[in-house]
């Protein structure tokens, strides 16, 4: 089965300052797909960046990059330039490449932009 | 406008008492999924639908159902629900293998059971 770990449960940052989320995950698996979701006070879960396992590339959204270490199953998530809307709790998330597209999830962290 | 739609929103309930949260796509997706969110354990699958008439089990089955009689609409129902089922669900839907793999989530049911 696959796990996802997030270890940082908060962390709090000044606006305008770079901020990275650590996310590591096990599997057997060699196709699978990650992403970073993100959930605001109003609850909504919101996709924020994805990264395909045979892609070497990472991903990029503006402001939001991963960094993908496939060997360390290491996918942590970058935002730069921080701003009072990026203040909610952050997912890691990953799915196989089959059947049941299930995501499974990790415990999140909770991200306060400080003015 | 694409959405997943879920009611009620917000429920209070006793334990015992059955009941059902609506989960509606309006994207025409054949994957629906139920999935609860609980602090310090992040969102776990309850159930899932591939397809009309097609379910399963997720990771944290026991005490629901679900069924999947047309492909807009996937129910959670709850037939005797305990405190222990208090929590905020979602619900999501996708095409699978679609562009950027995204699934879409309702905006959460909150439920207390007392």
């Amino acid at each position: 089965a696959q796990t996802v770990t997030q270890s940082q449960p908060e962390m709090s940052v000044q606006e305008a300052e770079t901020v990275t989320l650590s996310c590591t995950y096990d599997t057997s698996e060699s196709n699978y797909y990650l992403f970073w979701y993100k959930q605001p006070p109003s609850r909504q879960m919101i996709l924020v960046i994805r990264q395909e396992a045979y892609k070497q590339q990472n991903a990029t959204e503006n402001r939001f990059s991963v960094n993908f270490q496939k060997a360390a199953k290491s996918f942590s998530l970058k935002i730069s330039d921080s701003q009072l809307g990026d203040t909610a709790m952050y997912f890691c998330a990953f799915m196989t490449n089959f059947g049941n597209e299930k995501l499974t999830f990790g415990t999140g962290t909770r991200l306060t932009i400080i003015p | 406008e694409a959405q997943v739609t879920q009611n009620p929103r917000y429920l209070i309930t006793v334990t015992g008492k059955k009941l059902t949260v609506t989960c509606s796509q309006n994207m025409n997706h054949e994957y629906m999924s139920w999935y609860r969110q609980d602090p310090g354990l992040g969102l776990r699958q309850i159930y899932y639908s591939m397809n009309v008439e097609v379910t399963d089990k997720g990771d944290v089955p026991e005490g629901y159902k679900v069924s999947r009689k047309e492909k807009r609409n996937f129910p959670l129902i709850l037939e005797s629900p305990s405190p222990n089922q208090t929590s905020l669900y979602f619900c999501a839907s996708s095409f699978p293998g679609g562009a950027r793999n995204e699934q879409y989530f309702g905006p959460g049911t909150r439920l207390t059971v007392t």
